[in-house]
Order: C-alpha cells, then sequence, then structure tokens
C-alpha cells in the first residue's frame, strides 16, 4: 500500500517568513495530493490539492510543487502570519475505487509574532 | 446543508462500558474512515469503507469494530472501553474519482475512566 513520509515533524518561524513541508510517497500510481490544515481543537479541512499533471499550484500565500520523478511534494507557506500556526497534514491516493487516502504523520507549525 | 456528523462530542465513560461513536455524512460519498487522533497529532487510521458492506480494518490495531450497512452511516463500537481507549476519533468521508477530497467530522472525545 501507499507510504507517506512527512518533514518536519516541527516548524518554527517568524513572523513574515515562508515555510516549507515536505512529503514523499511510495506508490507510482498515487495522482492526488491535498493538504489539510488542523488548527488547535478543530477538524482538518482541505487548504489545497495538486493532481499529477499539474508540476505547481498556487492559491494567495501557499502553494504546492509536485515531483512525480522524485515522488516527492512539498507545502510553501509564504509571508507567514501568526494565524498559520496548526496542524499541517500531506496526503496521498491513487483516486480509485478501490484506494483510500494516505496521510502523512503531520507538521506542526509555529508562526512567532 | 452537506456535512459529515459525529455524535457525541464528548464522552466519559467506564471501564467496561460498550460505546457506540456515531458518523453520518450527507454527501453521498461512498468511502468513509475512522481516525484515532492523540495529542501527538498522527492520524492513525484504524477502520475504513469503500461502500456499503465493505469494511477494512486499517494501519493501527484497534479493538474496536465498525458496520456499514447504509451508505451514510459509518458507527465505530468499542465492546468493552478501557482507559488506552482514551482518545480522539476522527470520521471522513470521500468520493471515488478524480477529486477526493476528505471531509471531516467535528470528531468525539472519548476518556475512558
Amino acid at each position: 500500500g501507499e507510504n507517506v513520509e512527512q518533514h518536519p515533524s516541527t516548524l518554527s518561524v517568524q513572523e513574515g517568513d515562508s515555510a516549507v513541508i515536505k512529503c514523499t510517497y511510495s506508490d507510482s500510481a498515487s495522482n492526488y495530493f491535498p493538504w489539510y490544515k488542523q488548527e488547535l481543537g478543530k477538524r482538518p479541512q482541505l487548504i489545497i490539492d495538486i493532481r499529477s499533471n499539474v508540476g505547481e499550484k498556487k492559491d494567495q500565500r501557499i502553494a504546492v510543487t509536485l515531483n512525480k520523478t522524485a515522488k516527492h511534494f512539498s507545502l510553501h507557506i509564504t509571508e507567514t502570519q501568526p494565524e498559520d500556526s496548526a496542524v499541517y497534514f500531506c496526503a496521498a491516493s491513487p483516486g480509485g475505487s478501490n484506494y483510500k487516502l494516505t496521510f502523512g504523520k503531520g507538521t506542526l507549525l509555529t508562526v512567532n509574532p | 446543508e452537506a456535512d459529515i456528523y459525529q455524535t457525541p462530542r464528548y464522552l466519559v465513560i467506564g471501564t467496561g462500558k460498550k460505546i457506540t461513536l456515531e458518523c453520518s455524512q450527507t454527501m453521498g460519498h461512498d468511502k468513509m474512515y475512522w481516525y484515532q487522533q492523540d495529542p501527538g497529532m498522527e492520524l492513525h487510521l484504524i477502520h475504513y469503507s469503500y461502500g456499503v458492506n465493505s469494511t477494512e480494518k486499517g494501519d493501527l490495531s484497534s479493538e474496536s469494530t465498525v458496520s456499514r450497512i447504509r451508505t451514510e452511516h459509518f458507527p465505530l463500537t468499542l465492546e468493552s472501553a478501557r482507559p488506552s481507549h482514551t482518545s480522539q476519533y476522527l470520521c471522513a468521508s470521500t468520493k471515488t474519482g478524480l477529486n477526493t477530497e476528505a471531509f471531516f467530522g467535528q470528531g468525539t472525545r472519548l476518556t475512558v475512566v
């Protein structure tokens, strides 16, 4: 089955700096790579996703890049703000009827004012 | 409003009791998942279902059981609760296809005393 590795497990940055979280996956059939944000006491929610036919996707201050050859994808947050502080999960899935979404272990991002 | 609902939100129960955590979704999703999440933040998959009458054990060994008699309902049962079962339980659902975004419930915080 799919195995997703996520690094780092914790990340602390100063407000305004950039943050990068990296994930690698094992199943070459995976073609859907979402990122979830979980604020303290709340449920995880999708913030951005990318499919294997796209190398990069941006949405305001967040971007995700995908390298299918190397089987890794990354989340980039620019101009970080204190409200970006949360746990971030990457995930991967082949997207078919008999495949499940596999999550990384999560990254605790702390943005210091 | 289409959403995924979990009840109860909080539960304190004595050792040895039988409990059922409820999860229902109104989004018509065929895949559903149960995750156990400790303060260490990792999402541990304990059960999943591809559809009605389909259930599979996840990556984390669990003494719980699940059933999927209806598409929208995926309850999790602990026959005999123990203090080691104290945790946050998150239910999620996705649909099959290209867009497999997962939607999470609010979670059930279980404490076994």
